[in-house]
C-alpha cells in the first residue's frame, strides 16, 4: 500500500519563525488534504489540495503530485500553532493514509 | 454551519458494558468512516459506508460495529468493550469517496477499564 512520510517528526520555533513541513508518498493519489491536530485532539482541515497552491492567511500549501510530495508553510508562526500537523492521502481505495505527523511547538 | 458531530466526547466505561458513539453529518454526504489513533500506530480505519445500508470493513474492525440506517448518521457500537479499545475515536464524512474533501468530528476520547 502507499506510504507517507513526514517530516520532520518535530519542530520548535520561536514565535514569529516561518516553517515548511514535508510529506512524501510513494504512489499516485486522487487527494491529499493537510490536517492540524490541536492540544485537545480535534483534526482541524487545513487543505484540500491533490494538486497546485492554496493560501490561507499565514498557511500556504503545494502539492507536486507528479514528483509525489506536498509541502505546508507556516509563517510568523504563533503559539496557537502548536500540535501535530498531518498530512493524509487517498489513492481510489475507501480510505484515507495517514502520515506520521509533524509536532510542533511554538514558543512564545 | 457544516460539520460531523460526534457523541460524547469523551467517555470512560467499564469492560463489557455496551456502548454506542454517535456520529451525524449535515452535508448530506454519501461517504462516512471510523478512524482510530493510538500513539505510535496513527490513525487506523475501523469501518466505512459508502451509502444508505452498504458498509464495509476497514483495517481494524474486531470487535467494533455499525450501522448506515440513514445517511446522516453512522454509529460506531462496541457490544463488548475491552481495554485494548482505549483509544481516540473520530468519525469522517465525505461527498463521495477518494476524490473529494473529508471532514472529520470532533474525536471521542474512550477508556475502557
Amino acid at each position: 500500500g502507499i506510504q507517507v512520510e513526514q517530516s520532520p517528526p518535530d519542530l520548535i520555533l520561536q514565535e514569529g519563525a516561518n516553517s515548511t513541513l514535508r510529506c512524501n508518498f510513494s504512489d499516485s493519489v486522487n487527494n491529499l488534504q493537510w490536517f492540524h491536530q490541536n492540544p485537545w485532539g480535534q483534526l482541524i482541515n487545513l487543505f484540500y489540495i491533490p494538486s497546485g497552491t492554496k493560501q490561507n492567511g499565514r498557511l500556504s500549501a503545494t502539492t507536486v503530485a507528479t514528483e509525489r510530495y506536498s509541502l505546508l508553510y507556516i509563517s510568523s508562526s504563533q503559539t496557537t500553532d502548536s500540535g501535530v500537523y498531518f498530512c493524509a492521502v487517498c489513492s481510489g481505495t475507501y480510505k484515507y493514509i495517514f502520515g506520521t505527523g509533524t509536532r510542533l511547538k511554538v514558543l512564545a | 454551519e457544516a460539520q460531523v458531530t460526534q457523541n460524547p466526547r469523551y467517555l470512560i466505561t467499564v469492560t463489557g458494558k455496551k456502548l454506542t458513539v454517535t456520529c451525524s453529518q449535515n452535508m448530506n454526504h454519501e461517504y462516512m468512516s471510523w478512524y482510530r489513533q493510538d500513539p505510535g500506530l496513527g490513525l487506523r480505519q475501523i469501518y466505512y459506508s459508502m451509502n444508505v445500508e452498504v458498509t464495509d470493513k476497514g483495517d481494524v474492525p474486531e470487535g467494533y460495529k455499525v450501522s448506515r440506517k440513514e445517511k446522516r448518521n453512522f454509529p460506531l457500537i462496541l457490544e463488548s468493550p475491552s481495554p485494548n479499545q482505549t483509544s481516540l475515536y473520530f468519525c469522517a464524512s465525505s461527498l463521495e469517496q477518494a476524490n473529494t474533501e473529508a471532514f472529520f468530528g470532533q474525536g471521542t476520547r474512550l477508556t475502557v477499564v
